[in-house]
């Protein structure tokens, strides 16, 4: 069965230090796909990246990084140089392409709070 | 372009009550999933609904139900509350529904049972 896990519950920086947010996943599937989502404190979920699994390249965008790599499981999302407003919980997901039946069911992982801090 | 919209915000019932949560997809979106999400916790997939057909469910039971509109809309039906169904209930919209496509959510209702 599918699992994601995300090891840090909470982590405090200070503004303008690198954080990175660790995600850890499982699956039998040979094809899915890995999402980062951001919950800022109003709740809504907000989509950040998504990977597919024949795609090991990693990504930059802005301030943001994200490290995959599948001999580890890991799908890693950095962010360079925090800002106050980063501060939210992030959740890694898993989305597998066997499902029976079809559709995209998500499996989240608990989540990593982040506080960034003046 | 108009977003994942849900209503109500918030929600009080009492045990043994029944609830109804709306949602409305982001536009040109046809696949509507449902999570709750308990304080402290990811979101968990209760099932979604294509072509007003629900084509998967997650680990909840009968008391959790649903139904999706012609214009791609969808409700949450909660039967007999208990206390442990308090939570944040977040609805998500796609295009298609396929396992790469990306899931859209709206800001919530927090459903709060006494």
């Amino acid at each position: 069965a599918q699992k994601v896990t995300q090891a840090q519950t909470e982590i405090s920086v200070v503004e303008k230090e690198d954080v990175t947010l660790d995600c850890v996943y499982e699956t039998r599937d040979t094809t899915y796909y890995l999402f980062w989502y951001k919950q800022p404190p109003s709740g809504e979920l907000v989509f950040l990246i998504r990977r597919n699994s024949f795609d090991e390249q990693n990504e930059i965008s802005g301030r943001y990084s994200w490290n995959f790599q599948k001999s580890t499981s890991s799908f890693n999302f950095t962010i360079t140089a925090s800002q106050v407003v980063d501060s939210a919980v992030y959740f890694c997901a898993l989305s597998e392409a066997s499902l029976t039946g079809g559709g995209n069911k998500l499996t989240f992982g608990t989540g990593t709070q982040l506080k960034v801090e003046l | 372009d108009a977003g994942v919209t849900q209503s109500p915000t918030h929600l009080i019932k009492t045990r043994g009550q029944q609830v109804t949560l709306r949602c409305s997809p982001k536009s040109g979106h046809d696949t509507v999933s449902w999570y709750q999400q308990a304080l402290g916790q990811g979101p968990q997939f209760i099932f979604q609904y294509y072509e007003e057909e629900e084509r998967q469910r997650g680990n909840f039971p009968d008391r959790f139900s649903g139904h999706q509109f012609p214009n791609y809309s969808s409700e949450l039906n909660v039967n007999a509350l208990l206390l442990g169904d308090s939570a944040l209930y977040l609805c998500a919209s796609s295009l298609g529904g396929n396992p790469s496509d990306t899931q859209y959510f709206g800001p919530g209702t927090r459903l709060t049972v006494l």
